[in-house]
């Protein structure tokens, strides 16, 4: 049973382009919903989050929307670069009984054409 | 300031053998995860600890063991190494929201 479902799961664009990625989810006890960007030989690492009282936040290039009552939220990576090309993961943070834990969704491939 | 490390980088195991995967965190955060990284599959959350001496189960525990003594330590145990648990695994720690993670340990089972 997938809970963060991701697509596309590979995705081309050319350098100074729109590079959008989305997620949807089923469970609303979710609280939290980072995405991750992962490079080759590397661990991910935390690009931007989002919680579910808001509905975009924007860091640099990169911009979450969230839309909660069609439980989807999305990445998208303004004026995309060679260096973006990586793979990006949703997730979000699920808690119950005083503990918490995060649920990945399977990853996008971003490559990005120069 | 290491943050989390993660040893061996690197370990090929064959079948049948008991391996350990270490993971260290020198932040003091109460979390620490353990997930395996399969194509097609993402980020898969095999066991988590949301402090010393408190474990619990993620999506995919089955021939896994953890243990977390201490605060800053959280080993990962294969019992008894199968194929199918050739994979990238990952540690992770968080204080509250952010999740930090490790650099990896690439497991081949031969």
């Amino acid at each position: 049973q997938q809970q963060v479902k991701q697509s596309p799961q590979s995705l081309i664009v050319q350098k100074g382009g729109i590079s959008i990625i989305n997620c949807a989810y089923e469970n609303t006890a979710f609280d939290y919903f980072p995405w991750y960007q992962q490079f080759p030989g590397k661990g991910p690492a935390l690009l931007i989050a989002i919680r579910p009282d808001v509905s975009e936040k924007k860091e640099g290039r990169f911009t979450i929307s969230f839309n909660k009552s069609a439980k989807q939220f999305s990445l998208h990576i303004m004026d995309s670069q060679p260096g973006d090309s990586a793979t990006y993961f949703c997730a979000a943070r699920e808690g119950t009984s005083g503990t918490y834990k995060y649920i990945f969704g399977t990853g996008t491939r971003l490559k990005v054409l120069a | 300031d290491a943050g989390i490390t993660q040893s061996p980088r690197y370990k090929i195991t064959e079948t049948g053998r008991q391996v350990t995967l270490m993971c260290h965190q020198t932040w003091s955060h109460s979390y620490m995860f353990w997930y395996r990284q399969d194509l097609g599959h993402g980020l898969r959350l095999i066991y988590y600890s949301a402090a010393a001496d408190i474990t619990d189960k993620g999506e995919v525990p089955d021939g896994y063991v953890v243990s977390r003594s201490k605060t800053e330590n959280f080993p990962l145990t294969l019992e008894s190494a199968t194929r199918s648990q050739t994979s990238v695994y990952f540690c992770a720690t968080s204080l509250s929201y952010e999740q930090y993670f490790g650099p990896g340990t690439r497991l081949t089972v031969t």
